[in-house]
């Protein structure tokens, strides 16, 4: 069965620092893997995605991606984060069935 | 959020009354998506429809039925609701083979 995994439920960052997001999947093919923000009371907005190509994804905001295979990742990530990042933040996965699995979300919290 | 609208966007209700919930759309896609967002649990599927009159059951479709009579609109009906249905319902859209779904703002239901 398909899976995601967010390991951790909240990340930390001062603001002006480097983020990283994990999240670890669990196919049996190749998968389609997205991210997603929730700002509070608002719906999922889109981020970025990996299909195919390559491995380092560029999305909205600054944010980007690196798929890798072996072992099973696609952690989000930015170079320098603002306060306005703090969020919700999803990952998921399909296998280009139209079904996405999420993972159950890290909370990120920038500090000024 | 990308010309969908959920209503209503907050409910309250007593357990066992029938509850319908209506996500519309404006942007003609094909694809619609029921979700309940719960702690711990992420995003989860509940129906989705590949169009109009064609409907299926996601990962948690107990106690839910859908109904899509027009391509924009894609009714989530709680038959008789529970306490354990108390969730933020979302609503989102695609078109076949692009992957990206396409979230409304959410429905906040509580069954009391």
């Amino acid at each position: 069965a398909q899976s995601v995994a967010q390991p951790e439920d909240q990340v930390n960052v001062a603001e002006g620092n480097p983020l990283t997001v994990k999240c670890t999947y669990s196919v049996s093919g190749n998968p389609y893997l997205f991210w997603y923000v929730q700002y509070p009371n608002r719906g999922l907005q889109f981020l970025l995605k990996y299909i195919t190509g390559d491995n380092l994804v560029k999305g909205s905001y600054g944010f980007e991606a690196e798929f890798n295979k072996s072992q099973t990742s696609f952690h989000l990530k930015k170079p320098s984060a603002l306060v306005s990042d703090s969020a919700l933040y999803f990952c998921a996965v399909t296998l280009g069935t139209d079904k996405l699995i999420f993972g159950t979300g890290t909370r990120l919290q920038v500090f000024p | 959020d990308a010309g969908i609208t959920q209503s209503p966007r907050h409910k309250v209700t007593e357990t066992g009354t029938p509850v319908t919930l209506r996500c519309h759309q404006t942007e003609n896609h094909r694809y619609m998506y029921w979700y309940r967002q719960d702690p711990g649990h992420g995003l989860r599927l509940i129906h989705y429809s590949y169009g109009v009159k064609d409907t299926d059951k996601g990962e948690v479709s107990d106690g839910y039925s859908v109904s899509r009579s027009k391509t924009e609109d894609f009714l989530l009906t709680l038959e008789s609701a529970t306490s354990s249905q108390t969730s933020v319902y979302f609503c989102a859209i695609s078109e076949p083979y692009q992957e990206t779904q396409y979230f409304g703002p959410g429905t906040r239901l509580l069954v009391l």
